[in-house]
């Protein structure tokens, strides 16, 4: 079965320091990945995805990630995070259920001046 | 362009009163749709997605229900609130032939049982 891990529930940071938000997934399929961003009381906007070819996908707000098959990883990185960047962050995974996506727990970056 | 809309934005109920959530999306056809709760720190879970009209999905047992009357339509229900079902609904839609299932979520409602 499907299952995405985030491992880490809070990732505190200062601004303008570099940041990575771990992702693995668990899968028997070729597996597409996501990164929502979730603003407080707001829904989930999608920040990038991997669906194939290039292993290292740029998405919005300055962010990127790595697909790494062999560790089974899709993390999430930005060089530089503004306070504005503070928001719940979860990965996800699709493949092996047909119309539904698998979601990780979340992870809160909260950055401090 | 697509958009989805949910309604109320927010909502405070007495336990063992009904409810009843709306979402619609705009500008596709034939969506897959889903209903999701996230709990205070419990992440998303998945409650209902349908395929198609009358065409509904439980992933959890609960005591709310989930119709979809129109192509576009998806309610969320319930008869008699609990104070557990507090929470933040969340209503999201992905296109029918779309092999990644990227879904794309409404602005939420939080639903307060007191």
């Amino acid at each position: 079965a499907q299952s995405v891990t985030q491992l880490d529930s809070q990732v505190p940071v200062f601004e303008e320091a570099p940041v990575e938000l771990r992702c693995n997934y668990s899968s028997s399929v070729s597996v597409y990945l996501f990164w929502y961003v979730q603003y407080p009381n707001q829904g989930l906007q999608l920040l990038l995805k991997y669906l194939s070819g290039s292993t290292l996908v740029k998405g919005i707000n300055g962010f990127e990630a790595e697909f790494n098959k062999s560790q089974t990883s899709f993390h999430l990185r930005k060089p530089s995070v503004h306070i504005s960047d503070t928001a719940e962050y979860f990965c996800a995974v699709s493949g092996e259920y047909g119309n539904k996506l698998v979601f990780g727990a979340g992870t809160i970056l909260r950055v401090k001046s | 362009s697509q958009t989805i809309h949910q309604w109320p934005a927010t909502l405070v109920q007495p336990v063992g009163s009904p409810l009843s959530l709306e979402c619609t999306v705009e500008g596709t056809s034939n969506p897959n749709l889903y209903w999701y709760r996230q709990a205070a720190g419990r992440g998303l879970q998945l409650l209902f997605y349908s395929v198609g009209i009358g065409q509904i999905s439980s992933e959890v047992p609960q005591n709310l229900s989930a119709s979809r009357p129109q192509d576009r339509q998806f309610i969320l229900s319930s008869k008699k609130l609990l104070l557990s079902d507090s929470g933040f609904y969340l209503c999201a839609w992905s296109r029918r032939l779309a092999a990644d299932n990227e879904q794309f979520f409404g602005p939420g409602t939080r639903l307060t049982v007191l």
